[in-house]
């Protein structure tokens, strides 16, 4: 199994600041990862997909980068309702898809 | 627009079989995507359970196979879960979701609060 790791657990931010979140994965998942944004009572929504492509609808201060094992999600300026929890999902070994344990954005 | 909606007891008595319904309306479950489900227990992460294709391949999380069974009905244009022998670690929020091919979760159901209790 592949495990991802996200850090940090809980992050505090301004708004109007950059966030930037990790993602780790145990063995090398090419560039076979997604972002999900959660709020509070809703099921997640797709930011990203293919490390770095944002999905439809996504504004542009949302960025990934990344391949192999190390990944980032940065929120170029905090808006109000980008704080929320963020978890990445790797689906290089399908069908064994796992996700990250999820970082919280919250406000600082 | 695609919709997917859930349906199903949101109590489950411990050692019964869990059961569940996923309707999909604004695209046909014969289109070529894969169907899936993905659960979170309260106040925790996401684990992905199974998928299936509208063939009927089926694919399932290893530490679940053996409890788990999904089905697909395109007449319906709906598909299923069940899980058997549930215990209180089953509580969770069940979401089923459309797959880009074997990649990510395009489009989620809103979610329904599963509880296995006596």
């Amino acid at each position: 199994e592949i495990v991802m790791t996200q850090s940090p657990a809980t992050l505090s931010v301004s708004p109007g600041e950059r966030a930037t979140l990790s993602c780790r994965a145990s063995q090398s998942i090419s560039r076979n990862l997604a972002w999900y944004q959660q709020k509070p009572g809703q099921a997640p929504r797709l930011l990203i997909y293919g490390a770095s492509t944002r999905a439809t609808g996504i504004p542009a201060r949302f960025s990934g980068s990344g391949s192999g094992t190390e990944f980032t999600l940065t929120i170029s300026s905090l808006q109000s309702e980008d704080f929320a929890v963020y978890y990445c999902q790797q689906y290089n070994n399908w069908p064994e898809w796992t996700f990250g344990q999820g970082t919280k954005v919250e406000i600082k | 627009q695609v919709q997917l909606q859930e349906s199903g007891p949101g109590l489950v008595k411990p050692s019964e079989t869990l059961s569940l319904t996923c309707a999909v309306s604004g695209d046909s479950i014969s289109s070529g995507y894969y169907w899936g489900w993905i659960r979170q227990p309260p106040g925790k992460g996401l684990e992905w359970i199974a998928s299936i294709y509208h063939s009927g391949s089926t694919y399932y999380n290893p530490s679940l196979k053996s409890r788990v069974t999904i089905s697909v009905d395109t007449s319906k244009n709906q598909f299923s879960l069940k899980l058997s022998s549930v215990t209180a670690a089953d509580t969770a929020v069940y979401y089923c979701a459309r797959q880009k091919y074997s990649d990510y979760v395009d489009y989620w159901g809103q979610g329904t609060l599963v509880t296995v209790s006596s």
